[in-house]
């Protein structure tokens, strides 16, 4: 099975700062990875797949990149409704997994 | 518009069986494979099973490989999530959520589960 790590596991962020989320895979999963935002007692929403397409109505602010092992999802400037969990989700290889999530929470 | 809409909370006792519900609209019901998905109190989000309502095809992550069963109803767009034998363990909020590809692209409102005797 393929292993997901997320980091950090908590980011402290300002309003209007840059985030930079991780996360690595145990081996190789292509491009096969996708992002997922949840906010508290809401079910999570899609943001990326494919490691760097944004998914429908998703704010240009969410980017994602990499490849192979190694992902990033960056928020350019932080708006108060990003404060959120993230999740990364690799869909190369079954079963599939989760990462166990990065919380950005306000600085 | 797409949507899956689930059904309502529950509380059980240890023991007792279960069967949730998931119903899809908006979409070909039978063309895509939908996913559930475990989230225990202030815990991340964990695959349990996936299934194909075209064909009722399968599969199970196995951790949860014979502790739950999942099957649809094409006739009714519907999906299920069933437990047998609940165990206070089994408390948490379910989500199903319908497949493109293989990531979950739209998600119901969930599901919670309350196991307590």
């Amino acid at each position: 099975e393929i292993v997901m790590t997320q980091s950090p596991a908590t980011l402290s962020v300002s309003p209007g700062e840059r985030a930079t989320l991780s996360c690595r895979a145990s081996q190789s999963v292509s491009s096969n990875l996708a992002w997922y935002q949840q906010k508290p007692g809401q079910a999570p929403r899609l943001l990326i797949y494919g490691a760097s397409t944004r998914a429908t109505g998703i704010p240009a602010r969410f980017s994602g990149s990499g490849s192979g092992t190694e992902f990033t999802l960056t928020i350019s400037s932080l708006q108060s409704e990003d404060f959120a969990v993230y999740y990364c989700q690799q869909y190369n290889n079954w079963p599939l997994f989760f990462g166990g999530g990065t919380k950005v929470e306000i600085k | 518009e797409v949507q899956l809409v689930q059904s309502g909370a529950e509380v059980k006792k240890p023991g007792e069986s279960l069967k949730i519900s998931c119903k899809g609209s908006g979409y070909s019901f039978t063309s895509y494979w939908i996913g559930w998905v475990r989230q225990m109190p202030g815990k991340g989000l964990e695959w349990m099973g996936i299934i194909y309502p075209g064909d009722s095809d399968t599969r199970y992550s196995p951790s949860f490989q014979g502790q739950v069963t999942i099957s649809a109803d094409k006739s009714i767009s519907t999906a299920y999530l069933q437990w047998s034998s609940l165990k206070a363990s089994d408390t948490a909020m379910y989500y199903c959520a319908r497949m493109s590809g293989s990531y979950l692209s739209y998600w119901g409102q969930g599901t919670l589960v309350t196991v307590s005797s």
